[in-house]
């Protein structure tokens, strides 16, 4: 089955400096790339995603990269605020529609 | 904004116990699913409901887990006999005519003793 690999486990940025969460995928069918945030108490609440007939995806400080070849997508958020500190998590959707999760980056945005 | 909502936040039972953990998804949401995540472990998907029966499950989900839609809003999972290592936080989700876009609940905190 599919497998899910993410880097950093911990990411501690400055605010307004730029961070970057990878992920890389074993199935080459996956063919969706959910990322979400989750924060304490809180359910994961998904933030950007990306469709594997698409190389990058942008929505304000936040942009999803793809590379279907090497089989790696990336989180990039510019100019971090201390409110992005969370927990973020990368998945990827199978041809069967099951899920399977990265492990997890927990981001600490300093003032 | 609509969201999903669970219940209880936080079960204890002991082991062998029956649990029933609730969710209430998004009114017009059409598919429902369950995760769990073990703590310091990934979240794992068990189950996907659509047209109220399962449409995929994992290898996790095996006899001792049920899901049901007892009526028009709820969404429930239950372990029949629980074990240890089923103490784990579980995340109901749901998803509309967009079925990838998942909204996650807060979560249920199940510990078994």
């Amino acid at each position: 089955g599919e497998n899910v690999e993410q880097h950093p486990s911990t990411l501690s940025v400055q605010e307004g400096d730029s961070a970057v969460i990878k992920c890389t995928y074993s199935d080459s069918a996956s063919n969706y790339f959910p990322w979400y945030k989750q924060e304490l108490g809180k359910g994961p609440q998904l933030i950007i995603d990306i469709r594997s007939n698409v190389g990058e995806k942008k929505d304000q400080r936040i942009a999803v990269t793809l590379n279907k070849t090497a089989k790696h997508f990336s989180l990039h958020i510019t100019e971090t605020q201390p409110e992005d500190s969370a927990v973020y998590f990368c998945a990827a959707k199978d041809n069967f529609n099951k899920f399977y999760f990265g492990s997890g980056t927990k981001l600490n945005v300093k003032p | 904004e609509p969201e999903v909502t669970q219940t209880p936040s936080h079960q204890v039972t002991q082991m062998g116990q029956e649990v029933i953990l609730r969710c209430v998804p998004i009114s017009n949401h059409l598919y429902f699913y369950w995760y769990r995540q073990i703590l310091g472990q990934k979240v794992e998907f068990l189950v996907s409901f659509y047209n109220n029966e399962i449409s995929e499950k994992s290898e996790i989900f095996d006899d001792q887990f049920s899901v049901e839609r007892p009526d028009g809003s709820n969404f429930t999972l239950k372990i029949r006999s629980t074990k240890l290592e089923d103490s784990a936080m579980y995340f109901c989700a749901s998803s509309g005519t967009s079925r990838d876009t998942q909204y996650f609940g807060p979560g249920t905190r199940l510990t078994v003793l």
